[in-house]
């Protein structure tokens, strides 16, 4: 069974702190990518990466880092978490070079700044 | 730059009856690929159907169907013998071919009545 595992379902974090997302898959994928979904906004991009210690914008960077040093995992980083960043955020990954493929995605994780 | 849009927040429909989600697009690209991906509460995104846009042939996938019309860039998603399990969000999504990215649409909380 194929898997998009994020680290947390559920995360309280004040405003201010660093905080960290993290997202690893089983399915030796080169693309992976963090979105950010919001009611009547749907999913927005943030960050993506098609490799290891690879990152490219998407379209809402600001406020958000990633790393990748290995390619199973992608983490997403507030530097310094704001209450305007409260929101789902969702993990993804699917084959490099493949049009059309599949995207997997994670299970979310709802933060909350406060 | 490429956009997707659904305008339909909300639908619902009663058990075992049909129902249609809309969703346009706009993008420059010739060939392209078109997703319907599903939210079930508090579950993982799975795709649901995808079509190439070279292909005139309307995609299938058992009780699911779309109407592609790319001279009018729609690409609606029908749903046949409505199931409770079938109450999710929905998400339509295009691919950029360049990056492998999926722009998404804003969501259509789709409620199945008894």
């Amino acid at each position: 069974d194929v898997k998009v595992t994020q680290s947390s379902r559920y995360l309280v974090k004040r405003t201010g702190e660093k905080v960290f997302l993290e997202c690893v898959q089983d399915m030796d994928h080169e693309n992976m990518f963090w979105y950010r979904q919001d009611p009547g906004l749907g999913l927005r991009l943030i960050y993506f990466s098609y490799d290891v210690k690879m990152k490219e914008k998407g379209d809402i960077p600001e406020g958000y880092s990633v790393s990748r040093e290995k390619k199973e995992r992608f983490s997403l980083i507030l530097e310094s978490a704001s209450t305007n960043q409260t929101s789902m955020y969702l993990c993804a990954s699917s084959l490099l070079g493949v049009p059309g493929t599949e995207a997997f995605f994670g299970q979310g994780t709802r933060l909350t700044v406060v | 730059a490429q956009t997707v849009t659904q305008s339909q927040p909300e639908m619902s429909v009663q058990e075992a009856e049909t129902v249609t989600l809309s969703c346009t697009y706009d993008t420059s690209e010739s060939d392209y690929y078109l997703f319907w991906y599903k939210q079930p509460p508090s579950r993982q995104m799975i795709l649901v159907i995808r079509q190439e846009a070279y292909k005139q042939q309307n995609a299938t996938e058992n009780r699911f169907s779309v109407n592609f019309q790319k001279a009018a860039k729609s690409f609606s998603l029908k749903i046949s013998d409505s199931q409770l399990g079938d109450a999710a969000m929905y998400f339509c999504a295009l691919e950029d071919q360049g990056a492998q990215k999926l722009v998404f649409g804003q969501g259509t909380r789709l409620t199945i009545n008894p």
